[in-house]
């Protein structure tokens, strides 16, 4: 059964530094989503992604947040520039429209990201 | 997006029914009822979704009342593995539209 694989699972970083968080959606999915879960609290959208282009983002995604498809396969989650609060759970997701416009978002299993 | 209520927690006995309330008021007539679970800190994965018939699949029945204002997820019968937290969301079927993830109900599947 095809899957979202990201990667890395886990991730230690310092302060200040940049990360790439990355993924790699379901092969014909066109629909790609990042959400984030701060240890202990609930799972919150950040943004989805469609055509190049982003579709929706939340008040949590601004400026330090960017999101990129480089190639026919991967889409990442780049942070400039990490602060502590940015420790959480990264979950990337896609979808394709269903029928009736009815779709169903498929997660993959997260990037665990520390911020030191 | 409707608000949803779920209780925190339940228990269910290994092999039972677990039946999943939620409640969702203020739902429209173009907003779907989604069910999807999350198991100890893995990607939420979806379980079933509805608009105003019941559904079954593989992995559960949902019954949705007939003014829409509430609904059940069923688990027919229970295993260790189904252990999970359990999100109702309501949203409007539109692709690249974000799910809106509360608290969920935190199923407890005992021996």
């Amino acid at each position: 059964e095809p899957e979202v694989t990201q990667t890395p699972s886990h991730q230690v970083t310092q302060m200040g530094q940049e990360v790439i968080l990355r993924c790699v959606p379901i092969s014909n999915h066109l629909y790609f989503y990042w959400y984030r879960q701060i240890l202990g609290q609930k799972v919150e959208f950040l943004v989805s992604f469609y055509n190049n282009e982003i579709s929706e983002k939340s008040e949590i995604f601004d400026d330090q947040f960017s999101v990129e498809r480089p190639d026919g396969s991967n889409f990442t989650l780049k942070i400039r520039s990490t602060k502590l609060e940015d420790s959480a759970m990264y979950f990337c997701a896609s979808s394709e429209p269903g029928l009736a416009g009815v779709e169903t978002q498929y997660f993959g299993p997260g990037t665990r990201l520390l911020v030191l | 997006d409707a608000k949803t209520t779920q209780p925190p927690s339940m228990d269910c006995a290994e092999g039972r029914a677990a039946n999943l309330p939620c409640n969702h008021s203020t739902i429209s007539g173009n907003e779907y009822v989604y069910w999807y679970r999350q198991i100890h800190s893995q990607g939420p994965q979806y379980i079933i979704h509805g608009l105003k018939n019941n559904e079954t699949n593989e992995m559960a029945s949902l019954i949705i009342t007939e003014d829409r204002k509430s609904s059940t997820l069923i688990l027919p019968h229970a295993t260790l593995r189904d252990t999970a937290v359990y999100y109702c969301i309501v949203s409007i079927s539109n692709s690249g539209y974000a799910l809106n993830f509360g608290k969920g109900t935190s199923l407890l599947v005992t021996p």
